[in-house]
């Protein structure tokens, strides 16, 4: 299994809504990410979970909020999020952080925020 | 940060090599990685390189030299569904280990 599943696939929401992106993988990796997209642009990182444990916050506005319940897991909390917010979002997934291993994307959520 | 630069387009015809250059500017450097990205996709890993020289896989290959900032990835014999964006990252070492991605080039492969 090399796969990293992130639901859900397309998301819209209000600036006054709370909603949670998740993100699920199955290979053991120890390190995990949370890049924003937006069209025609370079992922961007936004937060890293090495060993379970907030390891770097790209000083991301707190109305984002990373959780990672279990080393298979990675949570993104959305909250009073702003129409600038609109992109594509990536979660991914590597042996560990700090072995220059490849990262394994999952195929993202879109959200819009309206 | 890191400075990463690449071509924002390249089009080729099916069956011809096409190379995509990235230069970096960097402060402990630990390994450049190219990704291919179809419009609306995850990115998809394609090759690694923390040693200079060439690593072949396939029809891709990829380059580095690491006392010039520079790599290379080199597609050949393509393929229409090799049309995407191809990402060039790059890892620093440190306290942190982040992939920094450039903006990436869009390969568009023609009949």
């Amino acid at each position: 299994d090399t796969e990293v599943t992130q639901t859900p696939k397309h998301l819209v929401m209000g600036m006054t809504n709370k909603k949670s992106l998740k993100c699920e993988q199955h290979m053991g990796h120890r390190a995990m990410y949370w890049y924003k997209q937006k069209a025609k642009k370079p992922p961007e990182l936004m937060f890293v979970y090495s060993y379970e444990k907030l390891s770097i916050n790209e000083s991301v506005p707190s109305r984002f909020s990373p959780e990672c319940p279990n080393s298979s897991l990675l949570n993104l909390h959305l909250h009073a999020l702003q129409p600038e917010d609109s992109a594509l979002y990536l979660c991914a997934s590597s042996q560990r952080q700090e072995m220059n291993t490849e990262a394994f994307f999952g195929q993202g959520t879109r959200l819009t925020v309206v | 940060g890191q400075n990463i630069d690449q071509p924002t387009e390249m089009t080729a015809t099916e069956g011809a090599i096409v190379q995509i250059n990235c230069t970096y500017q960097t402060s402990g450097f630990n390994g450049l990685f190219w990704y291919q990205q179809h419009a609306g996709e995850a990115p998809t890993f394609l090759s690694y390189n923390v040693l200079d020289g060439l690593e072949e896989k396939g029809r891709f290959s990829s380059f580095l030299s690491r006392s010039k900032g520079y790599s290379y990835l080199l597609l050949k014999e393509l393929q229409m569904k090799d049309s995407a964006s191809y990402l060039c990252a790059v890892r620093v070492d440190g306290n942190d280990y982040k992939l920094s991605f450039g903006a990436g080039t869009t390969v568009t492969v023609r009949a």
